[in-house]
């Protein structure tokens, strides 16, 4: 079954901790992104990669690291200082290259700290 | 950057009526906007897009129109179902260069029985 898997789908975190989050993708698909949704605030890109190796700083990148040594892997690092970090994080992959195509998501990570 | 505001946030209808969401964008440059629909606790999933060549796309019940001299582009539900009950966000690209997605707040549309 080809697509975009994230993982776990619900997570807990401690106060002061660090947390990874899984995107692995069987497209093919050069870029990837990840988005933080919380209620009433739509999508908010956090961070993305068009290649391996090289990923940019979204509209709210403060907290959170990321890494793509793999062109099927993107994780997502939350970290102790994201203060608010309670939201729901979608993961995405697209074609890449020149030009925006469709954009395919992940089922989410629900995070939540406790 | 883009700026997409989107309206309204809720819109409740009858099944069989019409359901129309309205987004704008700021930037000029944006050529690509797509609509996604999002279940509750699931993935968003594309179900129309439009390039700034195109005027109006059609899609069975669903159409999108775009009007690119005010900056706005529009879903179109005609003929509502109760599985059209959903949150729908628009979103724009500028479509060139290595370009990502804005997206707008959504709107949950609730479609009554």
């Amino acid at each position: 079954d080809g697509g975009i898997t994230q993982s776990p789908k619900y997570l807990f975190r401690k106060e002061g901790q660090n947390v990874t989050l899984s995107c692995e993708q069987n497209l093919n698909h050069d870029a990837m992104y990840w988005y933080r949704q919380d209620p009433g605030q739509g999508l908010r890109l956090i961070y993305y990669s068009q290649i391996v190796n090289d990923f940019q700083k979204g509209d709210i990148a403060e907290g959170y690291s990321v890494s793509r040594e793999k062109k099927e892997s993107f994780p997502l690092t939350v970290t102790s200082a994201q203060k608010n970090p309670t939201a729901f994080y979608l993961c995405a992959s697209s074609i890449g290259g020149q030009g925006i195509t469709e954009a395919f998501f992940g089922q989410g990570t629900r995070l939540t700290v406790v | 950057g883009e700026n997409v505001e989107q309206h309204p946030s809720t819109l409740s209808v009858q099944e069989g009526d019409s359901a129309v969401i309205k987004c704008t964008y700021s930037d000029s440059a944006s050529n690509y906007f797509p609509w996604y629909k999002q279940e509750l606790g699931k993935r968003p999933q594309l179900i129309i897009d439009i390039r700034s060549n195109v005027g109006e796309k059609k899609d069975q019940r669903i159409a999108v129109t775009l009007n690119k001299t005010a900056k706005h582009f529009s879903l179109h539900i005609t003929e509502t179902q109760p599985e059209d009950s959903a949150v729908y966000f628009c979103a724009a690209s500028p479509g060139s260069g290595y370009s990502t997605l804005t997206f707008g707040k959504g709107t949950m549309l609730l479609v009554s029985p």
